[in-house]
């Protein structure tokens, strides 16, 4: 039990155009998702948390107009980086929390690249 | 916030010896501490966590031990193994009175078995 589903697994993509990535729990209803960002051998950055039907919560530094996140529904959240640059090339993570709150259950990652 | 500091950065044991990853962490809120194995390119996997009303917890060839007091908890890992090589994370969560349980990570430790 509690998967968590990403796609796409990786993306490229030309630099200015827009990129979606989904996050979907498979069997569990996640009532709060997480983003992360990972650079190659640095930790996972949280970028934000949202909670289904409200508006994300950014961390601080995150441009909450270049990542657009939606959780329209109980196991669907999606990402979507618009314009990007080759800066932002790197490690999508998300993760699930469902009735225990404090457990979190990763996505496989999107490995995005910006050429 | 949360911060959450890990040590060493990298630590390389011969096979069948014992690999100790030490973090501290700020925030005397924060009551549950997991701790994740990430492979190259792969999402973190859980190995083992501890909540803030235990002291030590053993899972196989796996322990934590958690010193509130102090604010620091360790991995052990006894009888290392070449699978075990990976970057290990640790992590602390806590609900300060606000409605999300965000993960604050350490920066990793890369431990290297040799065979």
């Amino acid at each position: 039990g509690a998967v968590v589903s990403q796609h796409p697994s990786w993306v490229i993509c030309k630099s200015g155009t827009s990129v979606k990535i989904e996050c979907r729990s498979l069997d569990f209803q996640a009532t709060t998702m997480f983003w992360y960002r990972q650079f190659p051998k640095q930790s996972l950055m949280l970028m934000a948390t949202s909670n289904e039907g409200s508006k994300a919560t950014y961390e601080q530094g995150v441009e909450k107009d270049k990542f657009l996140i939606n959780h329209a529904s109980l196991t669907l959240s999606t990402l979507t980086v618009t314009s990007a640059h080759p800066e932002d090339s790197s490690f999508y993570i998300c993760s699930a929390s469902g009735t225990r709150q404090d457990t979190q259950y990763f996505g496989p990652g999107t490995r995005l690249t910006v050429l | 916030g949360e911060n959450v500091e890990q040590h060493p950065s990298t630590l390389s044991v011969q096979e069948g010896d014992s690999a100790v990853i030490k973090c501290t962490y700020s925030d005397s809120a924060s009551n549950y501490f997991p701790w994740y194995k990430q492979e190259l390119g792969k999402r973190p996997q859980l190995i083992i966590d501890i909540r803030s009303n235990v002291g030590e917890k053993k899972d196989q060839r796996i322990a934590v031990t958690l010193n509130k007091t102090a604010k620091h908890f360790s991995l052990h890992i006894t009888e290392t193994q070449p699978e075990d090589s990976a970057v290990y994370f640790c992590a602390a969560i806590g609900n300060s009175g606000g409605s999300n349980y965000k993960l604050t990570f350490g920066k990793g430790t890369l431990l290297t078995v040799n065979p």
